[in-house]
């Protein structure tokens, strides 16, 4: 069965550099969510976007944003790189649409590296 | 602060016997996941349950869940060195909007020896 697919898998960057993230959900599934997970730390929720919409935020930095396209593929865009940006940037698809209101797995991705030197 | 904190931290066994891991949460919740990570590469969903479900089973898992507790336990069974890995229990805080933002517990890392 189709997977969420992450590129890259690994990047590396300065710090003030910029990186964009690109997520390509399962097919047919609508929402997107993305999480960071620092070194020896839980999953943390960043954004999620639901039919291109933004659906919810986290504890998302203001140097980053992020937007789903038409082909519901998502892209995280981070700027000005610091070195605390290091970590594996997780993105997940669920299918919302026509599913009652208890919410539905999220399936992940293998994750993209980001090392910020 | 931490929806989800399991308990141990860290569990250490050998192959063939069963671990148990512990989530607890603290707001009301729909549904409850576990994952599975290995070393620092990506989640792999094992199993939801709902708020209105008490117990389920796959495979050689089992999950609880009490509301009333605001807890929730992974039991493998008969477990195989390949089971070594982080388990994250997550939740989806309650929202009754179908977007649910996971928050994940601190995990339990599983040593199994051959």
């Amino acid at each position: 069965a189709a997977g969420v697919i992450q590129s890259p898998r690994h990047l590396i960057k300065e710090k003030r550099e910029t990186a964009t993230l690109k997520c390509y959900p399962i097919p047919r599934h609508d929402t997107v969510y993305w999480y960071q997970q620092g070194p020896g730390q839980d999953p943390q929720f960043l954004i999620s976007f639901y039919e291109k919409m933004q659906s919810d935020k986290g504890s998302i930095p203001d140097r980053f944003s992020a937007q789903q396209f038409s082909d519901y593929h998502s892209e995280l865009n981070m700027s000005s790189l610091e070195l605390g940006d290091s970590a594996l940037y997780f993105c997940a698809s669920g299918q919302r649409r026509g599913r009652p209101h208890y919410g539905d797995e999220q399936f992940f991705g293998p994750g993209t590296r980001l090392t910020v030197l | 602060s931490q929806q989800g904190e399991e308990d141990p931290q860290a569990l250490s066994i050998q192959e063939g016997e069963n671990a148990t891991m512990n989530c607890s949460y603290k707001t009301s919740i729909n549904n409850l996941q576990w994952y599975r990570q290995n070393s620092g590469r990506g989640l792999v969903h094992l199993i939801l349950i709902r708020s209105n479900e008490r117990e389920k089973h796959s495979g050689r898992l089992r999950v609880t869940l009490d509301t009333s507790k605001k807890s929730s336990s992974l039991l493998i069974t008969a477990s195989r060195a390949a089971d070594t890995a982080s388990y994250f229990c997550a939740t989806d805080a309650g929202m009754n909007t179908g977007f649910q933002k996971l928050v994940f517990g601190t995990g339990t890392r599983l040593l199994v020896s051959p």
